[in-house]
């Protein structure tokens, strides 16, 4: 069974960083390509951030590109984010999500539980 | 960017009704939209993946089309455990992907 569970949630001022991790199990983990997405309070879905397999393709949303961070670590099954600079526009349930694919950046087939981020003072 | 419209954004229907939901993209793109089911407090599903493939297990009721850049999702004979909210989603060549903003779907 596929399991992806996230971490590292909480409540953080404006300005400041934050690290979330995903633990992935129950699949073979180096075959797939992994996201984050994001649903702000009674918000719609928005991805943020996605990484091949092999962390060779990249990809960001508009809104967090220059201040967020995707990498992952195929030995420990893990997925992060780094998220620095951040803002109250940020405060939103994190989810870690597994591609059908790989190489590619394009589906979120499989889907964590979420950790909650909120940036506030 | 390509910009996906949804709507509507909610509608309210009754049992064993037909429901459709559109996204219309800013420009003409391949068939590279899938569809999302997300109840409440839960995480989302994925339904329909390359505009009208159903994924695996997901009932015949659901399916999706395209005409241009107009993508429709279709519910046929409405059921109760249909209640969510619906998101399309893009993705594209570049490694951008983009949801569209939902259609809350109601009894």
């Amino acid at each position: 069974e596929v399991q992806l569970v996230e971490s590292g949630g909480g409540l953080v001022q404006p300005g400041r960083s934050l690290r979330l991790s995903c633990a992935a199990s129950g699949f073979t983990y180096d075959n797939f390509a992994m996201h984050w997405v994001r649903q702000g309070p009674g918000k719609g879905l928005e991805w943020v951030s996605g990484i091949t397999w092999n962390s060779g393709n990249v990809g960001y949303a508009d809104s967090v590109k220059g201040r967020f961070t995707i990498s992952r670590d195929n030995a420990k099954n893990s997925l992060y984010l780094q998220m620095n600079s951040l803002r109250p526009e940020d405060t939103a349930v994190y989810y870690c999500a597994k591609d059908i694919l790989g190489g590619e950046l394009r589906y979120f087939f499989e889907w964590g539980q979420g950790t909650l981020v909120t940036v506030s003072s | 960017d390509i910009q996906m419209t949804q709507s509507p954004s909610s509608l309210s229907a009754s049992v064993g009704d037909r429901v459709t939901i559109t996204c219309q993209a800013s420009q003409d793109i391949p068939n590279y939209l899938n569809w999302y089911q997300q109840k409440p407090g839960k995480a989302p599903k994925l339904l329909i993946y390359d505009v009208s493939n159903l994924e695996t297990g997901v009932p015949s009721r659901f399916s999706g089309s395209r005409s241009g850049t107009d993508f429709t999702f279709t519910i046929r004979n409405l059921q109760p455990e249909d209640i969510a909210t619906y998101y399309c989603q893009h993705y594209d060549n570049l490694s951008l992907l983009t949801f569209g903003g939902g259609t809350k779907v109601e009894i």
